[in-house]
């Protein structure tokens, strides 16, 4: 079975830096890529970027670029999301999911990992 | 960028009925790449539809996506009352890839 599952709810002040996990189970982990999704309160999904575990391939959204660092290590199957100056505005929910490539859909879904940065 | 116009931006529809979800691109999607998620509050999105029209595994026939091109289709048949949820189209055949902005289908 298919399974992504995310590190746990993350509080964090303006300025710190932070790195969540995503592990994945039940398949080949280099096989397949690993993207990130952002959900602000109350809003819709945002496609942050993608990964491919098995070189490191990674692309970004224009408006993640320079933002947010997308990383992998196949040792332990597991992708990370990481900032180094959090910003209020940082405050969402976001997702990793699978993808068979960087042109499409994405398959399974992580339960989410929820970032409050707040002074 | 291409940009994913949903409509409406809530539907509200009684169980049996159907609901028609329309999304619109700003440009032509290429190679009909498009998918169609359900996301129910708390919960992670989960794929519906894919390539515009080819129903995920596990998905019930009661889903169907249709159109080519900028024009966008999900049409769910006979609502049961776990279809009630919020729907987001996402286009995947251009860099970056984007989401729609969401329908919600609640209960008339």
């Amino acid at each position: 079975e298919v399974q992504l599952v995310q590190s746990g709810a993350e509080v964090r002040k303006p300025g710190e830096s932070l790195k969540i996990s995503c592990k994945a189970s039940g398949y080949s982990f280099t096989s397949y890529w690993i993207g990130w999704v952002r959900q602000m309160p109350g809003k819709g999904l945002e496609w942050m970027g993608i990964i491919y575990p098995g070189d490191s391939d990674t692309r970004y959204s224009p408006s993640f670029q320079g933002q947010v660092t997308i990383s992998a290590d196949k040792s332990i199957s597991t992708a990370y999301l990481q900032w180094s100056g959090l910003k209020a505005s940082d405050t969402a929910m976001y997702y990793c999911a699978r993808s068979p490539g960087p042109r499409h859909n994405f398959d399974y879904w992580g339960q989410g990992t929820l970032v409050t940065v707040s002074s | 960028e291409i940009v994913l116009t949903q409509s409406p931006g809530t539907l509200s529809l009684s169980p049996g009925e159907r609901a028609t979800l329309s999304c619109r691109a700003s440009q032509s999607v290429p190679i009909n790449y498009l998918a169609w998620y359900q996301q129910k509050p708390g919960q992670a999105p989960r794929l519906l539809i894919y390539g515009a029209s080819t129903r995920a595994t596990g998905i019930p026939d009661r889903f169907s996506g249709s159109g080519s091109g900028t024009d966008f289709t999900l049409t769910i048949n006979r609502l049961e009352p776990e279809d009630f949820a919020v729907y987001y189209c996402q286009q995947y055949g251009s860099s970056p890839q984007t989401f729609g902005q969401g329908t919600k289908v609640e209960i008339k």
